[in-house]
């Protein structure tokens, strides 16, 4: 089964600099996609970024970069010039490519994100 | 307006009470699907619903109940709660382009804040 890790439970930043968020996860396939979902205090989920295994190119979105390591099975996510409100709680999820797979998610446990002014 | 809207917000039941959450989603969407979110835990998967039929139940209790009536209505009925099922829950949807393949992006509502007494 696969398994998403998320080993900071908080982090904290200033307002324009940049913070990397980091995730690690663990499968034995090779054809998979990777998100980062943030969720504000509004509690709805909202897709930040989104990584196609197979793509050796690192996703980028505005001030959102990750950094896909596919033989550290790491993934990370930067936020550059952060910004208020950018506060949130960051998940990394995992998702197989097989279509038997269904739609699950495999989400981590999350990591609690503070914009300080 | 978020295009997947959840109600109730909030809803506090005691154990012998029967109540049902809703979530309606207007993105023209044929999935929807319904989470667990629960403190310091990852995301939990309970049902999909792909073109209105239930294409998975995550080993989910029996005192949960899903209807879907049609593609943009899902609920979910709740009878003879444990207090360990106080958690957010979270309803989202998707676009699928056939009943067997899953499309990644979802679109989430702001939950149902479920606490049982």
């Amino acid at each position: 089964a696969q398994t998403v890790t998320q080993s900071q439970p908080e982090m904290s930043v200033q307002e324009a600099e940049t913070v990397t968020l980091s995730c690690t996860y663990d499968t034995s396939e090779s054809d998979y996609y990777l998100f980062w979902y943030k969720q504000p205090p509004s509690r709805q989920m909202i897709l930040v970024i989104r990584q196609e295994a197979y793509k050796q190119q690192n996703a980028t979105e505005n001030r959102f970069s990750v950094n896909f390591q596919k033989a550290a099975k790491s993934f990370s996510l930067k936020i550059s010039d952060s910004q208020l409100g950018d506060a949130a709680m960051y998940f990394c999820a995992y998702r197989s490519a097989r279509e038997t797979s269904g739609s699950r998610l495999t989400f981590g446990e999350g990591t609690q994100l503070t914009v300080n002014p | 307006e978020t295009g997947v809207t959840q109600t109730p917000r909030h809803l506090v039941m005691g154990m012998t009470n029967k109540k049902s959450l809703k979530c309606e989603q207007h993105l023209g969407h044929n999935a929807m699907y319904w989470y667990k979110q629960s403190a310091k835990k990852p995301l939990e998967l309970m049902f999909v619903y792909n073109f209105k039929e239930q294409t998975e139940n995550n080993s989910v209790p029996s005192r949960f109940s899903p209807e879907c009536p049609n593609s943009s209505h899902l609920f979910l009925h709740l009878h003879t709660l444990q207090p360990e099922d106080s958690a957010l829950y979270l309803c989202a949807s998707s676009q699928e382009v056939s009943r067997a393949a899953t499309n990644e992006k979802l679109f989430f509502g702001s939950g149902t804040q479920l606490s049982v007494l």
